[in-house]
């Protein structure tokens, strides 16, 4: 079954770095989402993507954060000045038209010290 | 108030068990979602829904949407099926907007 993979599965950085999280959304995927869960609370919608732009960015999803498809089939989260709230569960899921279901990846977890 | 709300928080099973968890919601949906989550972290959805009832294997979700609710049921509860249950609405090609989960333990 197809699946969304996202690289790495942990990353521990240093408060002030930059952090990219890959995706690799379902290759017929249209709708590329990311969300992220902060320990012991409920998933949070960052920001959706589609036709090469963002769609919808929650007020989390704030000018330390940008997205990217740089290449057709990856699809990057970059934090550029993390901060110790920046600690989560990334998902990236995506969706083939939106409205039928949506795939999500095994999450990267993210801590920043 | 959240827009999507779950009962119960927490929930313990011996095997063998029927299990509903239920979901409420406040605003209009194109569909509802059942997602569980492992105890790693990952998200796998289960069901999607927008009206009447969906089984799959030993889990059956059904929708009333004139009241704005959703039940998931496990039937003869397994070991296997500890994991946080998570109830997620959708608006069209819209972001999903997720419960906080019902967190099952099923003991032997």
């Amino acid at each position: 079954e197809p699946e969304v993979t996202q690289t790495p599965s942990h990353q521990v950085t240093q408060m002030g770095q930059e952090v990219i999280l890959r995706c690799v959304p379902i290759s017929n995927h249209l709708y590329f989402y990311w969300y992220r869960q902060i320990l012991g609370q409920k998933v949070e919608f960052l920001v959706s993507f589609y036709n090469n732009e963002i769609s919808e960015k929650s007020e989390i999803f704030d000018d330390q954060f940008s997205v990217e498809r740089p290449d057709g089939s990856n699809f990057t989260l970059k934090i550029r000045s993390t901060k110790l709230e920046d600690s989560a569960m990334y998902f990236c899921a995506s969706s083939a038209t939106g409205n039928n279901g949506y795939t999500f990846g095994s999450g990267t977890r993210l801590t920043v010290v | 108030k959240n827009e999507v709300e779950q009962s119960p928080q927490n929930l313990t099973a011996q095997e063998g068990e029927f299990i509903t968890i239920n979901c409420s919601y406040s605003v209009g949906i194109s569909a509802l979602h059942w997602l569980q989550q492992h105890p790693g972290g990952g998200i796998v959805s289960l069901f999607m829904l927008s009206s009447g009832k969906k089984k799959h294997g030993r889990l059956i979700a059904t929708i009333n949407i004139q009241e704005k609710h959703s039940s998931l049921h496990i039937t003869a509860s397994h070991p296997r099926d500890s994991a946080v249950y998570i109830c997620a609405v959708s608006r069209n090609t819209d972001k999903l907007i997720f419960g906080t989960g019902t967190r099952l333990q099923v003991f032997p």
